[in-house]
């Protein structure tokens, strides 16, 4: 079975720094891979994701994550916090060995940026 | 384009009851998968419908179904509710079978007393 571990649930960070927040799978096939962000009282919303070729993925809002497949990560960075960057982020991987759709989410990391 | 829609935003019910939540992928879209959010377990698989049938199904009771429609809308339905099944539930869409990109709805909260 795969699993997602994403270390820190809460991760704090002064306007204007860098956001790191780190994700690691466990598959024995390299699966797609997702980053959702989630603001209060809402839905998921896809900032990027992964499935082949270029390892560098660029999202929405500034955001990007690199796939290490020697480290099974996918850490998801950008290089400017904002405050509107504030809220609960997701890690999620689809495992290429079921044929259907069945993501797997982290256990989410809570990004509190101060002022 | 319109997004998932899900359908009530909010519930509440007592112990015992059952309920029926209902959720319209974004056009196009034929896979609909669900989801339960507590912030004890976080994001949970329920089940996944593609062209009307089940094609996965997540770690939770029987009393837990859903179905899907030939205009790929589903609902699921949660009988004989328990306090431990207040949740979020969301729901996503996906284009296609190869396409695991999926886009989630705003969700359904639901309470039970």
């Amino acid at each position: 079975a795969q699993s997602v571990t994403q270390l820190g649930s809460h991760v704090s960070v002064s306007e204007g720094a860098l956001v790191l927040l780190r994700c690691n799978y466990s598959s024995s096939v390299p699966p797609y891979l997702f980053w959702y962000v989630q603001y209060p009282n809402q839905g998921l919303q896809l900032l990027l994701k992964y499935t082949t070729g270029a390892t560098l993925v660029k999202g929405i809002n500034g955001f990007e994550a690199e796939f290490k497949k020697s480290e099974t990560s996918f850490h998801l960075t950008k290089p400017s916090a904002h405050m509107s960057d504030a809220a609960e982020y997701f890690c999620a991987v689809s495992d290429m060995n079921n044929a259907g759709n069945m993501l797997t989410f982290g256990g989410g990391t809570r990004l509190m940026v101060k002022p | 384009k319109a997004g998932v829609t899900q359908t009530p935003r909010y519930l509440i019910k007592t112990r015992g009851q059952q309920v029926t939540l209902s959720c319209s992928p974004i056009s196009g879209h034929r896979s609909v998968s669900w989801y339960q959010q507590t912030p004890g377990q976080g994001l949970q698989f329920l089940f996944e419908y593609f062209s009307e049938t089940q094609r996965n199904k997540g770690n939770f009771p029987g009393r837990f179904s859903g179905r899907q429609f030939s205009n790929s809308r589903s609902e699921m339905n949660v009988s004989t509710l328990e306090l431990g099944d207040s949740a979020l539930y969301l729901c996503a869409s996906s284009l296609a079978a190869g396409d695991r990109t999926q886009y989630f709805g705003p969700g359904t909260r639901l309470l039970v007393l």
